[in-house]
């Protein structure tokens, strides 16, 4: 069965600063990970995704993940935070034996002036 | 194109009252999911379907019954609702399985009195 963890609840961090919100998968089998954004009260927006291509994947607004195998991590970073970053965070995992996105508790990243 | 839109944004019910939230895509998606989002707890799968005329049930199904009569709708709706089922309430779309994007609605706030 595949899961993911999201190893911090809240992170905050100086605007300027660089991100790391954590994620760590479960998977019998290559994965497909995904992390997701949800502003406050919006839906949900797709950063980018992993799927057995280039393990290091870049997605909007300056976002970037490394998919680690040795590890079983998939960690999202920025070299600089700005202000708009400020969301909730999802990691998550696609099961592909029952079709289903398996999510992560998310991140609640705070930015600070 | 719409993408995927959710009716209404926003209910507040009473105890023991019923409603139907209806959600829409417009991409010819096969899949089409039901998500509740509490606080920390990410969100979990209500019911989905995997093509007009079926369902199935995800990981939290009680008290919520579904249907998809046509192929760009998914209806979920509440019998008798109860305080634990306030939540807010997000619709998804998948075009095909894999692991491909899922595509969000807004979302729908509810709150039972």
């Amino acid at each position: 069965a595949q899961s993911v963890t999201q190893l911090d609840s809240h992170v905050s961090v100086s605007e300027g600063t660089p991100v790391l919100l954590r994620c760590n998968y479960s998977s019998s089998y290559s994965p497909s990970l995904f992390w997701y954004v949800q502003h406050p009260n919006k839906g949900l927006q797709l950063l980018l995704k992993y799927t057995s291509a280039a393990t290091l994947v870049k997605g909007i607004n300056g976002f970037e993940a490394e998919f680690k195998k040795s590890e079983t991590s998939f960690h999202l970073t920025k070299p600089s935070a700005h202000m708009s970053d400020a969301a909730e965070y999802f990691c998550v995992v696609y099961s592909y034996n029952t079709d289903k996105l398996i999510f992560g508790t998310g991140t609640r990243l705070q930015v600070f002036p | 194109n719409a993408g995927v839109t959710q009716t209404p944004k926003f209910r507040v019910l009473k105890t023991g009252q019923s409603m139907t939230l209806l959600c829409a895509q417009d991409m010819n998606h096969e899949y089409m999911y039901w998500y509740r989002q509490d606080p920390g707890m990410g969100l979990r799968l209500i019911h989905y379907s995997v093509g007009e005329g079926t369902t199935a049930k995800g990981e939290v199904p009680d008290g919520y019954n579904v249907s998809r009569l046509k192929k760009q709708n998914f209806l979920l709706g509440l019998e008798s609702a109860a305080p634990s089922q306030t939540s807010v309430y997000f619709c998804a779309s998948l075009p095909r399985p894999g692991g491909y994007e899922q595509y969000f609605g807004p979302g729908t706030r509810l709150t039972v009195t």
